[in-house]
């Protein structure tokens, strides 16, 4: 079966610091990876997609970016961290177009 | 940007009342989905609606799909305290259908 991993749970960082998310997914090959932020009692905010390697969208203009080094992993980074990249961060795979997405359990960013 | 705008922001029920929640929507569509999130956790798939079919069911769920209008509605019946939650609609929205957009959200309270 399939599985999305994502970490750090959570992490607390000081502004100006840089920042690596990972997420991984097992079980599928040639996954739809997307990163999706979201501020608290917020909605969702598309930041990222990813239909393969080196195929990345980005959504919104900031100073955060994404790479696929790997068919099934999925990197969010910052070389500096800004108070208003505190949010809760979600990674998502779904293996074609018109499916379900898979969420992982979200690393919750801090920025102090 | 938001594609969807959910409809109630909040709402607070007794357990064994139905819930409804609505969406709606700005651009063409492949298919509109909801999904679940309890607090601080990631987002559960609950149903898959194409832009084709007009209602669709699951155990307690039922969900309509009304295009003229670029609207949805969620169902819950016979509510219980474990429905508790936030619900969304996503759309794929335009752009190849690559994207999968959320709404804002409904927050539901149900109390026994």
């Amino acid at each position: 079966s399939q599985t999305i991993h994502q970490w750090p749970a959570t992490l607390v960082q000081p502004v100006g610091s840089p920042l690596s998310l990972e997420c991984t997914v097992e079980g599928t090959s040639n996954p739809n990876l997307y990163w999706y932020r979201q501020a608290a009692g917020r909605g969702l905010q598309l930041l990222f997609y990813s239909i393969g390697i080196d195929q990345i969208s980005s959504e919104v203009p900031q100073n955060l970016s994404a790479s696929r080094p790997q068919d099934r992993q999925f990197i969010l980074s910052s070389k500096k961290l800004l108070l208003s990249d505190s949010g809760f961060y979600l990674c998502a795979w779904r293996d074609r177009r018109d499916s379900p997405l898979h969420f992982g359990n979200g690393t919750r960013l801090t920025v102090t | 940007s938001q594609q969807g705008e959910e409809d109630p922001q909040a709402l607070s029920i007794q357990e064994g009342e139905n819930a409804t929640m609505n969406c709606s929507y700005k651009t063409s569509i492949n298919n509109l989905q909801w999904y679940r999130q309890n607090s601080g956790r990631g987002l559960v798939h609950l149903i898959l609606i194409r832009s084709n079919e007009r209602e669709k069911h699951s155990g307690r769920l039922r969900v309509t799909l009304d295009t003229s209008k670029k609207s949805s509605s969620l169902l819950i019946t016979a509510s219980r305290a474990a429905d508790t939650a936030s619900y969304f609609c996503a759309t794929d929205g335009d752009t190849g259908f690559q994207k999968l957009v959320f709404g804002t959200g409904t927050r539901l309270l149900v109390s026994p």
